[in-house]
């Protein structure tokens, strides 16, 4: 039960683009197409933003999107906003009934 | 509208036991699977237990396994983490989640804190 491997901070200007990593092995993200993201402000619970590697639930916007290849899922941040500073964790189905989740990114609007 | 909310966190001494509690509303509590999912301050997610929508199976993270035990009454709508034997490294905000299918979590409550210290 590894964590999965994320870079600890991101960061990007208004309006551009940022793509965050998680990088697992073949037993948890290369395994399976259960990769999901999350977003956390400080003080706040996280909130699903994407699941299925690149679903998006009712309400997140189209800005947010999801892809992954072998081992490593990727989160990415079109037209970035000021409201998408925050803490982003991926999580993914670890086999054997375990969930598994990354360290966690925090991303920096400048 | 969708809830979960914590309650039992607290201030414990090591080696000690706790009882976490999660009410649920706004959907059909008794077709959903349940996690706890915790947070040591300053610190990323970890997932802590698993228990199926009927109670069937209960999974366990390596670091509570044979400690914690996680139930649900769907008659209530709730679900419980009970904690023993508690650790110094237990020290985390606990979540309670529902699963979102697919091994997503698709609400969250608030949290409820739980200090180990002696």
């Amino acid at each position: 039960q590894s964590a999965l491997t994320q870079p600890p901070s991101a960061s990007g200007s208004p309006g551009q683009s940022v793509t965050i990593s998680c990088t697992g092995t073949s037993s948890d993200v290369g395994g399976y197409n259960y990769v999901s993201w999350y977003q956390q402000h400080p003080g706040k619970a996280p909130e699903l933003m994407i699941y299925e590697v690149n679903k998006r639930p009712s309400g997140v916007p189209d800005r947010f999107s999801g892809s992954k290849s072998g081992n490593t899922a990727s989160l990415t941040v079109s037209g970035l906003q000021a409201e998408d500073e925050a803490d982003y964790y991926c999580s993914s189905y670890g086999g054997r009934n375990n969930w598994v989740f990354g360290g966690g990114t925090k991303l920096t609007v400048l | 509208q969708v809830q979960l909310v914590e309650s039992g966190g607290g201030v414990v001494q090591p080696g000690g036991s706790l009882r976490l509690s999660c009410a649920a509303s706004g959907f059909a509590f008794g077709g959903y699977g349940m996690l706890w999912v915790r947070q040591a301050p300053g610190k990323g997610l970890e997932w802590v237990a698993f228990i199926r929508y009927d109670g069937s199976d209960k999974y366990y993270a390596d670091s509570v396994r044979g400690r914690f035990t996680i139930s649900r009454d769907n008659f209530k709508s709730m679900v419980y983490l009970h904690m023993n034997s508690l650790r110094v490294e237990d020290r985390a905000v606990y979540y309670c989640a529902k699963d979102g299918d697919k091994y997503s979590v698709d609400v969250w409550g608030k949290g409820t804190t739980v200090t180990v210290s002696s």
